[in-house]
């Protein structure tokens, strides 16, 4: 069964950093492109971030603008969201998820298997 | 303001059809990118419902169903259940953004 579990969240002040981690579980990790995906409060889902496989292609939404950095350890069966200027905007819910194909490497993802997320509340 | 552009809310008794439509423009739907569906349910993982416009994955009801046309897509649902009662999702690749693009989403009430 494949399993996806976030963790890292919390309160933190406007302009700090987090990172957040996904554990995976049930599935051969370092075949499958990732992704992170947020909710804010009262909102839609919005795509943050994707990495291929190896880690060598990385994607991000424009309206981050470098602030996050996505990585993935494919030893430990991990991937990670490295948050930095944190903003009250950026307080949402954040989802990790996997590709529904295998060994699939284009940012013309599909979100197969979600782990139940993580909140993230950046606030003074 | 979602690139994807879903109604708010639609709502039907048990037992019925409805239709959730996902309107984009020539940069993701209109550019022959897929269009996947996905419902939610507040404080869950969101799952996924129909893929590559009009397929589903092993375990999602045949209640389900997914089209397209042009730069729109729709999700249907027959047989309403009460179970269905959720938030969906059409997300889909845009070419202008480089990364995938949500709806707003669309709450699903059964009477």
């Amino acid at each position: 069964e494949v399993q996806l579990v976030e963790s890292g969240g919390g309160l933190v002040k406007p302009g700090g950093s987090l990172r957040l981690s996904c554990a995976a579980s049930g599935f051969t990790f370092s075949s499958y492109f990732l992704s992170w995906v947020r909710q804010a409060p009262g909102k839609g889902l919005e795509w943050v971030s994707s990495i291929s496989t190896s880690g060598s292609y990385i994607y991000y939404a424009d309206s981050l603008k470098g602030r996050f950095t996505i990585s993935r350890e494919n030893a430990k069966n991990s991937l990670y969201l490295q948050m930095n200027s944190l903003r009250a905007e950026d307080t949402a819910v954040y989802y990790c998820a996997r590709e529904l194909r295998y060994d699939w490497n284009d940012v013309e993802t599909v979100f197969g298997y979600w782990g139940q997320g993580t909140p993230v509340i950046v606030s003074s | 303001q979602s690139v994807l552009t879903q109604p708010p809310s639609v709502s039907g008794a048990p037992g019925q059809r409805v239709t959730i439509s996902c309107t984009g423009s020539s940069s993701n739907i209109g550019a022959s990118y897929a269009v996947h569906w996905y419902q939610h349910l507040p404080g869950t993982a969101p799952k996924l419902l129909i893929y590559g416009n009009n397929n589903r994955p092993s375990g999602v009801p045949d209640r389900f169903s997914g089209s397209k046309s042009g730069t729109s897509a729709s999700l249907a649902i027959t047989g309403l259940q009460p179970e269905d009662e959720a938030d969906y999702y059409c997300q889909s690749y845009d070419s202008s953004l480089s990364g995938s693009v949500f709806g707003g989403g669309t709450k699903l009430t059964v009477l």
